[in-house]
């Protein structure tokens, strides 16, 4: 299994432009997550979507937007990018919760997004 | 709002000592995770204590779920230069465990 596919590794984007981020998953996961890591700093929670068709806001969503069409797969759409947006995109995914303590997030290897 | 808060933020060691970060949550958890992210790479996943007073080992790893479950540690006994990297704890947001509340980690430097 190749787990959380992120593509692309690295990016460089002009202010104002737009791009997709994408994200994939294997592993039949209803719970995926978008978090933003800035240098030396923790995980921000942008998105998250606990299903297909089922997405909701973390603590930074602004300027971001997401879609949830399928279970395997959960872009991250970037609109007029600002380079308050530069930083390391991580996508997670975890199996669904029935009973008992949240499942282990399972990440990407990461997007390196610059906005020059 | 509810915050998970780990100590110290960095921690430099020769290689041979022993390391502790320290997770503190503000409210009672009903699990906590810990993870490891290699510099340049992803947060893995380690080990998830659910029990209060939980104690469980992975070779040179000992954690600790505290009894009143709001506080976590995490132990590596005489450190090796694999043990690089940020160590992050979360726990499940109170109103919604479908979403974690991460530390911020503490980084650990290993000198050969």
């Amino acid at each position: 299994n190749a787990g959380v596919t992120q593509t692309p590794k690295f990016r460089i984007l002009k202010i104002g432009q737009s791009m997709t981020l994408q994200c994939a998953q294997d592993m039949n996961h209803n719970y995926m997550y978008w978090y933003r890591q800035d240098p030396g700093m923790g995980l921000k929670l942008i998105y998250y979507s606990v299903g297909a068709g089922i997405t909701d806001k973390g603590e930074v969503p602004n300027g971001y937007n997401v879609s949830r069409s399928t279970t395997e797969d959960f872009p991250l759409r970037l609109e007029l990018a600002a380079p308050s947006q530069t930083s390391v995109y991580f996508c997670a995914s975890s199996s669904r919760v029935r009973q008992g303590p949240n499942q282990p997030q399972h990440f990407g290897d990461g997007t390196r997004l610059s906005i020059l | 709002g509810q915050q998970v808060m780990q100590i110290p933020q960095y921690q430099h060691v020769q290689e041979g000592e022993d390391f502790t970060t320290y997770c503190n949550s503000s409210t009672t958890l009903s699990n906590i995770q810990w993870y490891k992210q290699r510099p340049g790479g992803h947060p893995v996943f380690l080990i998830q204590l659910v029990k209060s007073g939980e104690v469980k080992k992975q070779k040179r790893l000992t954690f600790q779920f505290g009894e009143a479950k709001k506080n976590s540690s995490l132990h590596i006994t005489a450190t090796q230069t694999t043990d690089v990297g940020t160590y992050f704890c979360a726990g499940p947001d109170a109103g919604n465990n479908r979403k974690l509340i991460w530390g911020l980690g503490t980084s650990l430097a290993v000198n050969p």
